[in-house]
């Protein structure tokens, strides 16, 4: 979806190294979501984050931390990279409704490689 | 949480209609059924969402029986184009255990 941006769309790094991935969003959407992809699996949710004061866990957040700069934005950083993190990286949003289940808009994905 | 179970695979020719069973047996009071597809190396779209009976718009049709424990998504017609991976999620708009599984690989064949 156009409307929801990622950069850079592949990185390659070595170990130990800081990254950081950036999504944008012109949506006007209030909630985030930051996945991660490896071969043959299904996405696993690392953080979330319903508004700009709210950041929350996912199933897998150890050796992630995020930033909410603002509603639109919301990045993703991988303090001190390591190999097993070498994996392709979503960002979504979905907005909040009055009944029903999010609906959620997916980036076009960072290709992350850590030597 | 409610966990989804979904076949690994399926294969089918074009222009079959093909029908993907999810079971969600312990699917709570208040929650929807959201199907989306993925194509390698693409993020997932939404499909179709659904909290009882028949739900279609153009793309497929979504069948929930009234015990609502599992539900079949329905793509008329297949093409090539539709080969994806289907993924079933169960969940309410303030849950935040909705959790995309393995999905369902399909592939169609000329």
């Amino acid at each position: 979806d156009a409307d929801v941006t990622q950069t850079p769309r592949n990185r390659i790094t070595k170990t130990g190294k800081r990254i950081m991935l950036e999504c944008s969003q012109t949506k006007g959407h209030d909630r985030m979501y930051w996945y991660r992809q490896d071969p043959g699996l299904g996405l696993r949710l690392i953080y979330y984050s319903f508004d700009v004061k709210d950041i929350n866990k996912g199933e897998i957040s150890d050796g992630y931390s995020v930033s909410r700069q603002a509603q639109a934005k919301f990045s993703l950083s991988l303090e001190s990279a390591i190999p097993n993190q070498t994996a392709l990286y979503f960002c979504a949003t979905s907005d909040l409704v009055t009944g029903g289940a999010d609906t959620q808009y997916f980036g076009p994905g960072t290709r992350l490689t850590v030597l | 949480l409610a966990k989804t179970t979904q076949p690994i695979s399926m294969d089918s020719y074009e222009g079959q209609e093909v029908n993907i069973t999810c079971s969600h047996n312990n699917i709570a009071t208040n929650d929807y059924i959201t199907w989306y597809q993925q194509f390698p190396s693409q993020g997932p779209r939404f499909i179709i969402q659904g909290y009882k009976t028949k739900v279609t718009n153009e793309v497929a049709s979504l069948f929930i029986p009234a015990d609502r424990k599992s539900s079949t998504l329905s793509l008329p017609r297949v093409s090539l184009s539709d080969t994806a991976v289907y993924y079933c999620l169960v969940g309410y708009y303030n849950n935040n255990d909705m959790r995309f599984g393995a999905g369902t690989r399909l592939t169609v064949k000329p």
